[in-house]
C-alpha cells in the first residue's frame, strides 16, 4: 500500500525559530501534497496544496511567507514555519495523492512552541 | 459553499454493539467520498473511498453507503471493538479533487 512518512513526528522549539517538516512519499509518485493543521478536537484545516516544480496555493487566511513550502521532487514536499510563535503550536499533517483519487496521510508532527 | 456535515457529533457506545455515522454534503461537481479513522495524534487512515457509481463498499466490519442522489453517506459500524474508538471523518472531493472535511464524529468505545 501507499505510504507517507513526515519527519519530524513531534518537536519543541523556542519561539522566533523555525521548524522544517518533511512529508515523503515512499513508495509511489505524488503529483500533489496537501498540508493541513488541526487544533485538539477539531478537524483538519487544509493549509495550501502544492504540486512538484510549481508554487504552492495557499488557502485564504494562511500566509505563505509564514509557512514556506517547497514541493522539490515527486515524493517529498516541506513545510518550514518560519520565526514560530506559541500559536503557531499544532499538529501539522500532509497528504500525498497519486494519480487517481487516493489520498493517504502521514502520521503527523506535533509543534510545540514555547 | 462546498460543505461536509456529520451527526453524530460524538458518540458512546458498548463493545460488541454497532453503530452508524452519517455524513450530508453539498459538494458539487462530486468526485470522491472518503471516509477516514483518526486516532487521536495519529494522521487520518483510509477506511473507504467511493465515486458517484458505487453505493456500498465495506473494509471488514467498516461498510460505507452513498446515495448521490440526496448527497448522503453512513459509515457503520459493526460489533465495535475497543479499538474503535476514534474519530471518523467524511471527506468528499469536487471536480478539482480539493477535499472538503467534516468535523468528523468522535466514537468511544467502552468495554
Amino acid at each position: 500500500g501507499a505510504v507517507v512518512s513526515q519527519h519530524p513526528s513531534r518537536v519543541i522549539c523556542k519561539s522566533g525559530t523555525s521548524v522544517k517538516i518533511e512529508c515523503r512519499s515512499l513508495d509511489f509518485q505524488a503529483t500533489t501534497m496537501f498540508w493541513y493543521r488541526q487544533f485538539p478536537k477539531k478537524s483538519l484545516m487544509l493549509m495550501a496544496t502544492s504540486n512538484e516544480g510549481s508554487k504552492a496555493t495557499y488557502e485564504q487566511g494562511v500566509e505563505k511567507d509564514k509557512f514556506l513550502i517547497n514541493h522539490a521532487s515527486l515524493t517529498l514536499s516541506t513545510l518550514t514555519v518560519t520565526s514560530a510563535h506559541p500559536e503557531d503550536s499544532s499538529f501539522y499533517i500532509c497528504s500525498a495523492r497519486r494519480l487517481g483519487l487516493e489520498q493517504f496521510f502521514g502520521p503527523g508532527t506535533r509543534l510545540t512552541v514555547l | 459553499k462546498n460543505q461536509v456535515e456529520q451527526s453524530p457529533q460524538s458518540l458512546i457506545i458498548l463493545e460488541g454493539k454497532n453503530c452508524t455515522l452519517q455524513c450530508n454534503y453539498t459538494v458539487s461537481p462530486f468526485s470522491n467520498l472518503r471516509w477516514y479513522k483518526q486516532d487521536t495524534g495519529r494522521g487520518p487512515v483510509s477506511l473507504t473511498i467511493m465515486t458517484f457509481s458505487e453505493n456500498t463498499k465495506s473494509n471488514g466490519r467498516y461498510t460505507a453507503t452513498l446515495d448521490a442522489d440526496t448527497k448522503q453517506s453512513s459509515l457503520h459500524i459493526t460489533a465495535s471493538q475497543l479499538s474503535d474508538s476514534a474519530s471518523y471523518i467524511c471527506v468528499v472531493s469536487g471536480g478539482s479533487y480539493i477535499p472538503t472535511f467534516g468535523r468528523g464524529t468522535s466514537l468511544i468505545v467502552h468495554p
